[in-house]
């Protein structure tokens, strides 16, 4: 079964630094989505960043950018600029289809005033 | 409109009682699914509606029962729930897999906190 890991369970930046949350995954397909997305407390799950595995580039969405190495199955988000918005859980997400859609355990992001 | 709409927000029932939760989206997605979340721990799957047929069902017990009546539309049936399955309830949205020219994330509604006493 496919697995998505991420390493730190808790994250801490200051205000307008730069964060990068680790995302590693394991799958043997070649062709699949990964995401990160993003839940405030309390708040609604939103898609933060997008990429398709065929794809080299690596996606970017403002300040919010990722580091995504196919043959190492690791795809890093850093946060630029970093803003009071941002604290939130963050959680990588694979997608290999309707049925393969997994998500890491996630990473509270606290960013400090 | 890329919204997905969930109600209630907040349910409270007995061990006795039947509810449901309601789903509805008009993005013209064809996947939907329900998620189980508790708190400060990923979402888990429990159903995959596509093309408004069920078509996985992560070995959720019998007490939840899923319905889709429409494209738009997708309930959770609850009966005979336990307090162990307290949590908050996602529903998501998508466009089915394979579907040329789209993008297969999730949209994932506010949900639904439910507490089972």
């Amino acid at each position: 079964a496919q697995t998505v890991t991420q390493s730190q369970p808790e994250m801490s930046v200051q205000e307008a630094e730069t964060v990068t949350l680790s995302c590693t995954y394991d799958t043997s397909e070649s062709d699949y989505y990964l995401f990160w997305y993003k839940q405030p407390p309390s708040r609604q799950m939103i898609l933060v960043i997008r990429q398709e595995a065929y794809k080299q580039q690596n996606a970017t969405e403002n300040r919010f950018s990722v580091n995504f190495q196919k043959a190492a199955k690791s795809f890093s988000l850093k946060i630029s600029d970093s803003q009071l918005g941002d604290a939130a859980m963050y959680f990588c997400a694979y997608y290999g289809g309707v049925a393969d859609m997994r998500f890491g355990a996630g990473t509270r992001l606290t960013v400090k005033p | 409109d890329t919204e997905v709409t969930q109600t209630p927000k907040h349910l409270v029932m007995g061990m006795t009682n039947k509810k449901s939760l309601k789903c509805e989206q008009h993005m013209g997605h064809r996947a939907m699914y329900w998620y189980k979340q508790k708190a400060k721990k990923p979402p888990e799957l429990m159903f995959v509606y596509s093309y408004e047929k069920l078509s996985i069902n992560e070995s959720v017990p019998s007490r939840f029962s899923p319905e889709c009546p429409n494209s738009s539309l997708l309930n959770l049936h609850l009966h005979a729930l336990q307090p162990e399955d307290s949590a908050l309830y996602l529903c998501a949205s998508s466009h089915p897999h394979g579907l040329a020219g789209t993008y297969n994330e999730q949209f994932f509604g506010p949900g639904t906190r439910l507490t089972v006493l």
